[in-house]
């Protein structure tokens, strides 16, 4: 069992918005704004996505967003495109003895 | 290119040990926090171990702890795990993964291909 709980699939057609959702306790993701979010395609190594909660590395699209409230983070994909049909992962900083862990995962589907 | 590359995979019995590698490239090594980071087959990502750059601060995840040791040699720009009583639980494909500036909290930015540990007698 993950530390963090998404959702196990998410789905929309394409242009539309979607939200994934990642619940955690005032330990990890409601202690710290240190939330990321990470699109893994089949066969692939992980990619971040967003980090520190809405920061967004270079490169990643304006299309993903990230907020956070109380002890649920969240992933929205705006203007769903084909591509971004893939498995995302939250993760959070949880303190000095747990340090890092990671949601279950969620599969998204450009239906 | 920013570049990292796992080695050392294998079939290992149970309760062996393994040790597995990650060279480093393009970037400034010793500046950055290093991670390992394993997947199950057909399951989700599981953070496996930390470390600063360097090597004063060390974590593991509580499934690791006691049987794997995270090293680097920042002069060879390499990341290791020395792997020891393997486990079936411990198969997995093992990534290495750079923090990014602000050390692992802030998130993992560049990730290597992975490495597959196979423990099955």
């Amino acid at each position: 069992q993950s530390a963090l709980t998404q959702p196990p699939s998410a789905s929309g057609s394409p242009g539309q918005s979607v939200t994934i959702s990642c619940t955690g306790t005032s330990s990890d993701v409601g202690g710290y704004n240190y939330v990321s979010w990470y699109q893994q395609h089949p066969g692939k190594a992980p990619k971040l996505m967003i980090y520190e909660v809405s920061k967004r590395p270079s490169g990643v699209p304006d299309r993903f967003s990230g907020s956070k409230s109380g002890n649920t983070a969240s992933l929205t994909v705006s203007g769903l495109q084909a591509e971004d049909e893939a498995d995302y992962y939250c993760s959070s900083h949880a303190g000095s003895n747990n340090f890092v862990v990671f949601g279950g995962g969620t599969k998204l589907t450009a239906l | 290119e920013v570049q990292l590359v796992e080695s050392g995979g294998g079939l290992v019995k149970p309760g062996g040990s393994l040790r597995l590698s990650c060279a480093a490239s393009g970037f400034s090594f010793s500046s950055y926090s290093m991670n390992w980071v394993r997947q199950a087959p057909g399951k989700g990502l599981e953070w496996v171990s930390s470390i600063s750059s360097g090597s004063s601060y060390i974590y593991y995840a509580d499934s690791v702890k006691g049987r794997f040791t995270i090293s680097r040699d920042n002069a060879k720009n390499s990341l290791y795990l020395q792997m020891n009583s393997l486990r079936a639980e411990d198969t997995a494909m093992y990534y290495c993964a750079r923090s990014r500036e602000g050390g692992t909290k802030v998130g993992m930015d560049v990730w290597g291909q992975g490495t597959t540990v196979t423990v099955s007698s």
